[in-house]
């Protein structure tokens, strides 16, 4: 069954614009992680953010938290041509179960 | 350089043939992970494995197999069973518990 849900599915924005993908979860969470994927390729891990913390920062990126309302953002600032990519959350279920379970994912495109 | 490999990257079989999907490591993780993405969507986990001689099945595990030998290698075989296999098989690993998966860049596979 699939953990998280992504909104938008798809998401066009001119270079300079910022980038918001949310990612909504079912149940209780150990961390939640965002990934990227260029066409063809595997996943790139960005950021993880751990149950207890409600914001994380990573050069352009930053990453929000509520585990209450079960959902957690990704904010891309400044985009870039090269940030075209899918991004997927994933979610780490609270214990040490090993699995991590991934959302639909949100497709970026950002036009020079 | 550490990482992970996945060969070949291209894969065409005919139906009714079992195929096996090769997956090395050298990074020492402990944990891997085979998922399969189908266009346009996001991951399913196929099956886990959090330590040698130990696997288990995850969301869609059904007419596929794995073994885990070795620590270095987490082959996954699909099988005449499984009904549609045409996909991308991403294989992962994961050092820690809890932290971010290493992804290899993929395996397509095209069934006809």
């Amino acid at each position: 069954s699939q953990q998280g849900e992504e909104d938008p599915q798809a998401l066009s924005i001119q270079e300079g614009e910022n980038a918001t993908m949310n990612c909504s979860y079912k149940t209780s969470i150990n961390n939640l992680q965002w990934y990227r994927q260029n066409s063809g390729r595997g996943l790139v891990h960005l950021i993880l953010i751990r149950s207890n913390e409600r914001e994380k920062h990573s050069g352009r990126l930053r990453v929000t938290l509520d585990t209450s309302k079960k959902s957690s953002s990704l904010l891309i600032t400044a985009s870039r041509a090269a940030d075209t990519a899918s991004y997927f959350c994933a979610t780490g279920a609270s214990g040490n179960t090993g699995k991590l379970i991934f959302g639909q994912g949100t497709t970026l495109q950002v036009k020079p | 350089d550490g990482g992970i490999t996945q060969s070949p990257k291209y894969l065409f079989r005919k139906e009714g043939q079992n195929v096996t999907l090769s997956c090395e490591q050298n990074l020492n993780h402990d944990a891997m992970y085979w998922y399969r993405q189908d266009p346009g969507q996001g991951l399913r986990l196929i099956y886990y494995s959090q330590i040698v001689n130990d696997f288990q099945k995850g969301d869609i595990a059904e007419g596929y197999s794995v073994s885990r030998e070795k620590k270095e290698s987490f082959p996954l075989t699909v099988t005449s069973a499984q009904k549609n296999p045409t996909a991308f098989y991403l294989c992962a690993s994961m050092g820690l518990p809890n932290s971010p998966l290493h992804f290899g860049n993929g395996t397509r596979l095209t069934v006809t």
